[in-house]
């Protein structure tokens, strides 16, 4: 079991600010960190997996970065909408764990129109 | 979206009483896991399953027990349910398992009440 942080635990921003938050976990044995989406009362959805120290992923205004020498990702949203609102976990994969992931606790994002 | 219901999707129940809750997959996908969503604590494995009759334990696996007799169909047992074992669980699968690279789907989740 992985010791997966994620900072901040939630953040409030008014609609077109720009944000980012962080997923430290531990360097060593590092295989692949996956990037989730949770809405309130749906199912999480996934958003990226990265793999590569230095990868950076895109999707519509949303991106991240990885950094797997130090052990972090960065997650930003470009001008946040109220919709972007939902919880974003983070979850990373050892590579002697096989296809377990430990999810961190997730950073809450409320976007105020 | 992926094909995957949970049921029942609410439960409530008795602390003593057997509880088993669903998963149905339509993706014929080989992995199928157990999460409980608790707060502060995102999503913590359970159980999971890489086939048909096979199982493994995840991190939070005592109170549990799981049961895969066909490739679409995962069964989560609460033999005596506690009240620390309120919670939602999700149901997840993926395809290829193996390694972390492998993405994850999840289902609707169910949100099981023990009094």
């Amino acid at each position: 079991i992985l010791n997966v942080e994620q900072s901040p635990q939630s953040l409030h921003v008014q609609e077109g600010d720009s944000t980012n938050f962080t997923c430290s976990f531990p360097s060593s044995n590092f295989y692949a960190l996956h990037w989730y989406r949770w809405e309130t009362a749906k199912s999480p959805e996934a958003l990226f997996v990265m793999t590569l120290n230095g990868d950076e992923k895109k999707k519509g205004r949303i991106s991240a970065t990885l950094n797997t020498k130090e052990g972090y990702s960065y997650l930003y949203i470009k001008g946040s909408q109220p919709e972007d609102s939902a919880t974003y976990l983070c979850a990373p994969g050892d590579a002697n764990a096989g296809n377990m992931l430990t999810f961190g606790g997730g950073t809450r994002l409320m976007v105020k129109p | 979206d992926a094909g995957i219901t949970q049921s029942p999707r609410h439960k409530v129940t008795e602390t003593g009483t057997p509880v088993t809750l669903r998963c149905h997959q339509t993706e014929n996908h080989r992995y199928m896991y157990w999460y409980r969503q608790d707060p502060g604590h995102g999503l913590r494995l359970i159980h999971y399953s890489y086939g048909v009759k096979d199982t493994d334990k995840g991190e939070v696996s005592d109170g549990y027990s799981v049961s895969r007799s066909k490739t679409e169909d995962f069964l989560l047992t609460l033999e005596s349910a506690t009240s620390s074992q309120t919670s939602v669980y999700f149901c997840a699968i993926s395809e290829r398992g193996g390694t972390a690279l492998d993405t994850q789907y999840f289902g609707p989740g169910t949100r099981l009440t023990v009094l």
